[in-house]
């Protein structure tokens, strides 16, 4: 079962376009909500992450979008340049830090 | 950040064989460590949570007499793949628990392949 629902699958963007990733989930015990980075052959590498007691966090052109009522969040990515261009994931961890994933965005940026 | 460090980078063996891998904290004393398992173009899976000193947790399906995972130190975790088979080959990740709350910190991965 999963856990996270994360859409689009891939994801076309021109330069300087904004790029939206979307996730949900229903876990109400889910209180820590990253997004990770990931390029070909290499591990994920925290992007930025919000907990439930904000609606919105906001770190360059990096934004995450949260809405605890509907039990969404989003990541925004402004002026996207081809240098993003790769697969993008979405988390949710509990106290326990079990994390489970969403699955993947693959994003390419269109120079 | 932690900085995670993964050995090997990559890996062939031949099916029947052992591989290790080790996973060392560089720069944090890691309580937890978290194994997962990529298959390309797929999401992280994950294997097991290792607590430093204590006999790891095992997701379910995940055959914990085939992964065997110690975690000998605050820093260093290592995953043994025994008797190796094709279906084995996969992208291996290991993360730490970070300072914060549902934190983890992933290392490069290391990408198995059984022939």
């Amino acid at each position: 079962q999963q856990q996270v629902k994360q859409s689009p699958q891939s994801l076309i963007v021109q330069k300087g376009g904004i790029s939206i990733i979307n996730c949900a989930y229903e876990n109400t015990a889910f209180d820590y909500f990253p997004w990770y980075q990931q390029f070909p052959g290499k591990g994920p590498a925290l992007l930025i992450a919000i907990r439930p007691d904000v609606s919105e966090k906001k770190e360059g052109r990096f934004t995450i979008s949260f809405n605890k009522s509907a039990k969404q969040f989003s990541l925004h990515i402004m002026d996207s340049q081809p240098g993003d261009s790769a697969t993008y994931f979405c988390a949710a961890s509990n106290q326990n830090n079990d994390m489970r994933f969403g699955a993947g965005t693959r994003l390419t940026v269109k120079p | 950040g932690a900085v995670v460090s993964q050995h090997p980078s990559w890996v062939i063996c031949k099916s029947g064989t052992s591989v290790k891998i080790e996973c060392r904290s560089l720069d944090f004393q890691a309580t937890t460590m978290f194994w997962y398992r990529q298959f390309p173009k797929q999401s992280l899976m994950l294997m097991a949570t290792s607590n430093e000193g204590s006999k790891a947790t095992y997701e379910q399906g995940v055959e914990k007499d085939k992964f065997l995972i110690n975690h000998a130190s605050l820093t260093l975790s290592t995953l043994t793949v025994t008797s190796a088979h094709p279906e084995d080959s996969s992208f291996y990740i290991c993360s730490v628990d970070g300072r914060r709350r549902g934190e983890q910190y992933f290392g490069p991965g290391t990408r198995l392949t059984v022939t």
